[in-house]
């Protein structure tokens, strides 16, 4: 596809449940990101694979969460034992080298995720 | 933790006025980018500027960068209804991560 795509665009769940979330980044784009952003808040990192490996993953709140990108090309958000407070917008993006470089990443939409 | 803070939070003018926010951050920077994200949307590239770098334009953007100072400020002239919108600055601490802001949200009334 033309640009950065993220599957679901809603996802509801209820308090506990597993989900995973899905980002499809632009063709030949080696790095990735996930960024989480809550209402009213600037994106914050999660984590960022150059290929198909983790280089950082340090921006992930905790070992309920945990991200793959084994072909490295699509990248899967994994949540398990889903709280209340993971509610919000999880963003993917990608870039066709590092941030510093190249300048710019490329949004997708956004998966919104509401923990009942 | 965000590395940089949007200001104002929350900005109204009237189409064809001016609009302008500024973001300071923390640490030393290798570049800081201008990102726009309408409501319900992802963010989109704005405009970057290098460390090394004052000031710089892109249509109606205008953009400045004091490292000094860390700072920068983001102007829109003559602004229009289709610039409703949150605008995040981000910058880099190192040659990957990005770091935003709270943003800016700018509501052009027509």
């Amino acid at each position: 596809g033309a640009g950065v795509s993220q599957t679901p665009s809603n996802k509801v769940t209820e308090k506990g449940k597993y989900v995973e979330l899905r980002c499809d980044p632009i063709s030949g784009h080696t790095a990735l990101y996930w960024y989480r952003q809550s209402l009213g808040q600037g994106p914050e990192f999660l984590i960022y694979f150059q290929g198909t490996g983790a280089a950082d993953d340090s921006g992930l709140p905790n070992d309920r969460f945990f991200a793959v990108r084994p072909e490295g090309s699509v990248s899967t958000l994994k949540i398990q034992r889903t709280e209340r407070g993971d509610s919000a917008v999880y963003l993917c993006a990608s870039s066709p080298g590092l941030a510093g470089e190249t300048g710019e990443l490329f949004f997708g939409e956004g998966s919104r995720l509401t923990v009942l | 933790s965000q590395q940089g803070e949007e200001d104002p939070q929350a900005l109204s003018i009237q189409e064809g006025e001016n609009a302008t926010m500024n973001c300071s951050y923390k640490t030393s920077i290798n570049n800081l980018q201008w990102y726009r994200q309408n409501s319900g949307r992802g963010l989109v590239h704005l405009i970057l500027i290098r460390s090394n770098e004052r000031e710089k334009h892109s249509g109606r953007l205008r953009v400045t960068l004091d490292t000094s100072k860390k700072s920068s400020s983001l102007l829109i002239t003559a602004s229009r209804a289709a610039d409703t919108a949150s605008y995040f600055c981000a910058t880099d601490s190192n040659d990957y991560k990005l770091s935003f802001g709270a943003g800016t949200t700018v509501t052009v009334r027509a």
